[in-house]
């Protein structure tokens, strides 16, 4: 199985401020024949589902406020929210989805400092 | 709108079955190949298996192979898991989930409201 490991498990931020999660997977999810690194962000808000943000490391899903972006390839991504809102508490998962078991991250519980 | 209804979830004693269902709506489902995720109270999600568009293939976590099965009535736009021999460890909410794109792999875009699988005597 593909481990995925984030990094931290939890992150204090300002209002305004930049959060940065990180997430590392071991073994590559980039499929080279397109050049696609398979990996996606969720942010879970407590009592709900996750909801998906990031899909192929980098592209925002639609309605994903800009603030948000990916980044990384291969075995190293990153979570970045630009400027933290207060709506932004929540628990971010990174998950491969390049070979079964699709795998998830430990979870960065991230609040307001 | 997409929906995911799930229903079936409640306290069953160890050893003991349960059938989970997921009623789709809002979109083509026969076009998705469908997804079981699980999340026991405060840990991580875990991916449990995946059907294809036609039901014809299915796929597992080791932690469920063999007491766990996956199907699909596209008729119905329905969505099953079956649970046997159920564990304590299989304590989880467990949520219906479709890829954000039908004809490959993608993040999951689409999420049910979770049913609750309770395995305790």
């Amino acid at each position: 199985d593909i481990v995925m490991t984030q990094s931290p498990d939890s992150l204090a931020v300002s209002l305004g401020e930049r959060a940065t999660i990180n997430c590392k997977s071991n073994e590559s999810v980039l499929y080279s024949s397109n050049n696609k690194n398979y990996l996606a962000w969720y942010q879970q808000k407590s009592g709900h589902p996750p909801k998906l943000v990031i899909s192929w490391a980098s592209t925002r899903v639609s309605g994903v406020p800009d603030r948000f972006s990916g980044s990384g390839s291969g075995t190293d991504f990153t979570l970045t929210i630009s400027s933290l809102q207060a709506e932004d508490v929540a628990v971010y998962y990174c998950q491969q989805y390049y070979r079964p078991p699709y795998t998830f991250g430990q979870g960065t519980k991230l609040e307001i400092k | 709108e997409v929906q995911l209804v799930e229903s079936g979830g409640g306290l069953v004693q160890p050893g003991g079955s349960l059938r989970l269902s997921c009623a789709a709506s809002g979109f083509t489902f026969s076009s998705y190949w469908m997804h079981w995720v699980r999340q026991a109270p405060g840990e991580r999600l875990v991916w449990v298996a995946r059907i294809s568009t036609d039901g014809s293939r299915t796929t597992y976590a080791d932690s469920v192979k063999g007491r766990f099965t996956i199907s699909r009535d596209n008729a119905k736009n329905t969505l099953y898991l079956q649970l046997n021999s159920l564990r304590a460890e299989d304590t989880a909410v467990y949520y219906c989930t479709r890829p954000r794109i039908s004809a490959i792999p993608d993040g999951f875009d689409s999420w049910g409201q979770g049913t609750m699988v309770t395995v305790s005597s």
